[in-house]
């Protein structure tokens, strides 16, 4: 089945203390996104990967590091997560980002993050 | 500021009547497409519209892309209880997509 897999779907954490979410596809897309959503202010992204070894930012990077070491995985990594980073976020695949992503994107289910 | 405005942000109404949500902006988009989000769940495409004055339908869904490619209708007839959900509209530019805000659909039975 052609899916995009988030780990772990909730988590609660403290300021300070490093994480990752992990994000992997099945369908060879090239494109990979992070999106965070917040009420009133949909979905904003976070980074986006156009291929292996290719991340670019997105319009809220701050906080966020990203790595596109396999195709197939897009890690999403908070150094020093804080509370204003409480949040649902959204890992996306596509087949391509070029062109002004006109190719659909396909959204994992989501992991709400809480940092105390 | 939002790139894209969505409105309404919420929509209550009964079953059998008819809605348009809008999705605008300043700005000049490749594309534009809709999404349908349900409580616990990733957004689903709808529809991706290309064409400046574009209409897809689909099924009770008709999706308008305006003629300047800078906005976007979704128009719901007879809308159903199976409709409730967040509608999102997302435009492309350049490699990324910009979503709006979302338009929360409540179809009462």
């Amino acid at each position: 089945e052609a899916q995009v897999t988030q780990n772990p779907r909730y988590l609660i954490t403290v300021t300070g203390k490093k994480l990752t979410v992990t994000c992997s596809q099945n369908m060879n897309h090239e494109y990979m996104s992070w999106y965070r959503q917040d009420p009133g202010l949909g979905l904003r992204q976070i980074y986006y990967s156009m291929n292996v070894e290719v991340t670019d930012k997105g319009d809220v990077p701050e906080g966020y590091k990203v790595s596109r070491k396999e195709k197939r995985n897009f890690p999403l990594i908070l150094e020093s997560p804080s509370p204003n980073q409480t949040s649902l976020y959204f890992c996306a695949s596509s087949l391509s980002g070029v062109g002004g992503s006109t190719y659909e994107q396909y959204f994992g289910p989501g992991t709400r993050l809480t940092v105390t | 500021t939002q790139l894209l405005e969505q409105s309404p942000q919420f929509l209550s109404i009964q079953e059998g009547e008819n809605l348009t949500v809008y999705c605008n902006s300043s700005s000049v988009f490749s594309s534009l497409q809709w999404y349908r989000q349900e409580p616990g769940e990733g957004p689903v495409l709808l529809v991706t519209v290309v064409t400046g004055g574009e209409v897809k339908k689909l099924k009770r869904l008709t999706f308008q892309f305006g003629d300047a490619r800078k906005d976007s209708s979704l128009h719901i007839t007879a809308a159903q209880p199976g409709d409730t959900g967040l509608y999102l509209c997302a435009g492309g530019l350049g490699n990324k997509l910009v979503f709006g805000a979302g338009t929360i659909l409540r179809v009462k039975s």
